[in-house]
């Protein structure tokens, strides 16, 4: 069975800085589709980058920007020129290609921007 | 369009009650999730409906029972409620195919006391 470990419940990073959350995974599959999702404080899930496992080239959206280490299973979100709407919980998750669409979430990082 | 609708988004129940979610898409996605949040837990699926007609265990299906009613609608049922059962419960849809992404609800808060 996959599992996804986030191993910072908390991160802090002051407005304008960049700031680097962890997320690293197990798996015994070649073909799978890595995920961070945002969750502000209305709770809503949001899509933030997404990896497909084939593709060596690193995904990045705007300042957002992923290091992907398929050898280690390592799957780490950078985000640039933090700004205070990214305050919010991010979640890494693991999606197979042959289960369903199964989603497997790390457990979280709370992430604080401070003015 | 309003994508994945949740109802209720709050409940208060009492240890033994019972109740039903709601989940309802307008994408026409094939396959539908319920998923379970809890603090230092991340989400945690519950039930999953890869088509119309199919239901399947997630990681934590005790206590639930779930039904697809037609392509739209997921409910995920709770038939005697437990402390346990407390929790942030997302429904999610997704179109079959490799390279699609899900959508969720904006998620209901569940409270058994």
């Amino acid at each position: 069975a996959q599992t996804v470990t986030q191993s910072q419940p908390e991160m802090s990073v002051q407005e304008a800085e960049t700031v680097t959350l962890s997320c690293t995974y197990d798996t015994s599959e070649s073909d799978y589709y890595l995920f961070w999702y945002k969750q502000p404080p209305s709770r809503q899930m949001i899509l933030v980058i997404r990896q497909e496992a084939y593709k060596q080239q690193n995904a990045t959206e705007n300042r957002f920007s992923v290091n992907f280490q398929k050898a280690a299973k390592s799957f780490s979100l950078k985000i640039s020129d933090s700004q205070l709407g990214d305050a919010a919980m991010y979640f890494c998750a693991y999606r197979s290609y042959n289960q369903g669409g199964k989603l497997i979430f790390g457990q979280g990082t709370e992430l604080s921007v401070k003015p | 369009n309003a994508g994945v609708t949740q109802t209720p988004k709050f409940q208060v129940l009492k240890t033994g009650q019972s109740m039903t979610l709601q989940c309802a898409q307008d994408m026409n996605h094939n396959s539908m999730y319920w998923y379970r949040q809890d603090p230092g837990m991340g989400l945690r699926l519950i039930y999953y409906s890869a088509s119309e007609g199919t239901t399947d265990k997630g990681e934590v299906p005790n206590g639930y029972n779930v039904s697809r009613l037609n392509k739209r609608e997921f409910s995920l049922r709770l038939e005697s409620a437990a402390p346990s059962q407390t929790s942030v419960y997302f429904c999610a849809s997704r179109m079959t195919g490799m390279n699609t992404e899900a959508f969720f609800g904006q998620g209901t808060r569940l409270t058994v006391v």
